[in-house]
């Protein structure tokens, strides 16, 4: 069965564009996940959606950054008017349910590169 | 608060050697605490979960990792390295909402024939 897509994988943005990063979980997930991965470093959490709501956005580094998830199933990660601190590799995770028997599907990820 | 220390960025063994990847953990929750393993442009595999059941948790590729609560650490053993393992190894720490990882900065590993 299909895993979790990203969507582009490689990103070049120049500083002060908006960039727009497509996660595709796997189907019937109900939990999804964004980490953001900086060069040597482990991923950090950016934000936690149950189906549509988005339970907890502390991770999110700013205003610049948005997610969304309408429909309950594709999640669009946001970032507006970008800086070089955001090259990073942006990580996307699902779960079929909140529930701790199960185990979290990581994406390979977007590279996002800001020159 | 939760955080997660892998202590050694890079640790080389040779083929058929003992692995041993430290990862010690702080948290003002009993924790849950897993294994990552990251092979280049790929997404996070989980290797194996600890969740308050058996301390001495057994996982995929002939890992294990065993949890002391007296020592706060979690570290992650293989009795006999292959040159397959070669990959970046990650510790994180959930509380009891499993909905929020402290991933630590990862452990590259190199596996010398």
């Amino acid at each position: 069965g299909a895993g979790v897509s990203q969507s582009p994988r490689y990103k070049v943005a120049k500083r002060g564009q908006d960039v727009a990063l497509r996660c595709d979980p796997i189907s019937g997930h109900v939990s999804l996940f964004w980490y953001q991965q900086a060069l040597g470093q482990g991923p950090e959490f950016l934000t936690y959606f149950q189906n549509e709501a988005q339970l907890d956005k502390s991770g999110l580094p700013s205003d610049r950054f948005f997610a969304e998830r309408p429909e309950g199933s594709v999640s669009t990660l946001k970032i507006q008017r970008t800086q070089q601190e955001d090259s990073a590799v942006y990580l996307c995770a699902s779960k079929l349910s909140r529930d701790f028997l199960y185990e979290q599907y990581f994406g390979p990820g977007t590279r996002l590169t800001v020159t | 608060a939760q955080s997660v220390t892998q202590l050694g960025s890079h640790v080389s063994v040779s083929e058929g050697a003992l692995v041993l990847l430290r990862c010690n953990y702080s948290s003002s929750v009993p924790p849950y605490l897993f294994w990552y393993v990251q092979y280049p442009n790929q997404g996070l595999q989980l290797l194996l979960k600890y969740t308050s059941a058996a301390t001495l948790v057994k996982g995929i590729n002939g890992f294990e990792a065993e949890f002391k609560k007296s020592e706060t650490s979690f570290h992650l053993t293989k009795p006999s390295a292959h040159m397959s393992d070669a990959a970046e190894y990650f510790c994180a720490v959930s509380g009891r909402s499993f909905n929020k990882f402290y991933f630590g900065s990862g452990t590259k590993l190199n596996v010398k024939p």
